[in-house]
This record gives structure tokens, C-alpha cells and sequence, in this order.
């Protein structure tokens, strides 16, 4: 079976550009999550996801932060502007439902200059 | 609001030796799921075991068990018979919906 997976690994930007991270969840999983995780830091929930309605949203910051899971599979996450402390790692995860074991994917790493 | 403390930053253990990693929780949910995770350099998180706060028996998956005192809210990890391979960042998470993370703990196997 086919873990989540996230494109791209690493991203250099510089500040005030915009950025878009694909997250595709394992097959057949309702719940999807994005996390940012910052060095040093765990990671922090950034959105939940049921099929291709928001759960949870509470601790994006939606001035800059954007996410879609259009037909409840795939989804991107968008930083427009990026800011210095948009540097992390942004992890998706995916469950095959709410209340259920998290799957992580590999990660991106963003650098913002 | 839930938190999660662990207090070991760092920690150095001779191959084959047992290692156990603190974790303890803060939460006023009754029903509360505390799961630990390793995170090795190349990033991905990977789910090593799981404790459900009603489970009667500590929980234990080969060589990881979790010491788990629901009076002191702590679910420490121990592993047993280290590998060099287990040199990682771990991390313990509780919620059920939505997780909550430590800091983590960087653990190093030394030969």
C-alpha cells in the first residue's frame, strides 16, 4: 500500500513570494492534515480535512495561509506572501477517518530568505 | 486545552542498553489517546505504538512498551535493546481527533 505523499521535498523562496506544497493522502482515507512543523519545534495543526470539508482551521493564519482538498483526495496548501518565519517543515498526514491513527508523509521543507 | 511535556531534550545510550523517554500529558478529556512517534533526519513521521487512556494493560509493539500511570498523566517509551538505527527524534502526541506533540526528545545510540 502507498504511503501519503508530498511534492515537492524542499523549496527555496524569498520573502513575500507565494508557494504551493501537493499532498496526496493514502487511497481511500476521509481525513487529511496539514502540520507545520518548526525547527526545534513538534509539529502544529495547521487544517483538518473530512473528504473535502474543513474540520479544523482555528490555527491557520488565513491572511496568508490557503488550503483546498477539491474532491476530497489531493490537496495543496499555498503561502501567498511568504515570511521569514513561514521556514519549516510542513508535514500532511491522512486516516481513514476522524479519531483514527495518523499516517504522516515524507515532508516539505521550506527555506524562506 | 491539552499539553504535552517532555523534558529531555537530548539523550546519549550505549547500543543494546534500554531507554526510556518521559512523557506527560495535561488534558481534562477522559477519553485520551497518547501515541509516540519517531522521526529519523530523513523527516517522515512514523507511528511506533499507541495507548487508549481506558486500556487496562500498558501497551507494547516488539521492542517498544509504554510505561503508562494514568494518576501521574505520564506515558513514558521505553525501548528496550537499542540499535543504532533507533538514533532519531521521538515524539509523544495525545488527543484523539486532533493531536497534540511535544517538543521531542533527540535520541542517540552510541556503539
Amino acid at each position: 500500500e502507498a504511503g501519503v505523499a508530498q511534492s515537492p521535498r524542499y523549496k527555496i523562496i524569498e520573502k513575500r513570494q507565494s508557494v504551493a506544497f501537493w499532498c496526496n493522502p493514502i487511497s481511500g482515507h476521509a481525513t487529511l492534515y496539514w502540520y507545520q512543523q518548526i525547527l526545534g519545534q513538534g509539529p502544529k495543526l495547521l487544517i483538518q480535512f473530512q473528504n473535502n470539508g474543513v474540520v479544523d482551521d482555528s490555527q491557520l493564519p488565513k491572511d496568508r495561509f490557503s488550503a483546498e482538498r477539491l474532491k476530497g483526495v489531493d490537496s495543496t496548501l499555498k503561502i501567498q506572501p511568504a515570511k521569514l518565519e513561514d521556514s519549516a517543515v510542513y508535514l500532511c498526514a491522512s486516516s481513514p477517518g476522524t479519531n483514527t491513527l495518523q499516517f504522516f508523509g515524507p515532508g516539505t521543507r521550506l527555506t524562506v530568505l | 486545552a491539552q499539553k504535552i511535556t517532555q523534558t529531555q531534550p537530548g539523550m546519549f545510550v550505549q547500543e543494546k542498553e534500554a531507554v526510556t523517554l518521559d512523557c506527560t500529558y495535561d488534558t481534562s478529556d477522559p477519553s485520551y489517546g497518547l501515541f509516540w512517534y519517531k522521526q529519523p533526519s530523513s523527516g517522515e513521521m512514523i507511528f511506533l505504538i499507541y495507548q487508549g487512556s481506558y486500556d487496562q494493560q500498558n501497551a507494547t509493539e516488539g521492542r517498544y512498551s509504554l510505561n503508562f500511570q494514568k494518576a501521574r498523566k505520564s506515558a513514558n517509551l521505553v525501548i528496550s535493546a537499542s540499535q543504532l538505527g533507533d538514533s532519531a527524534m521521538y515524539f509523544c502526541a495525545g488527543g484523539n481527533e486532533k493531536l497534540t506533540f511535544g517538543t521531542g526528545t533527540r535520541l542517540t545510540i552510541i556503539p
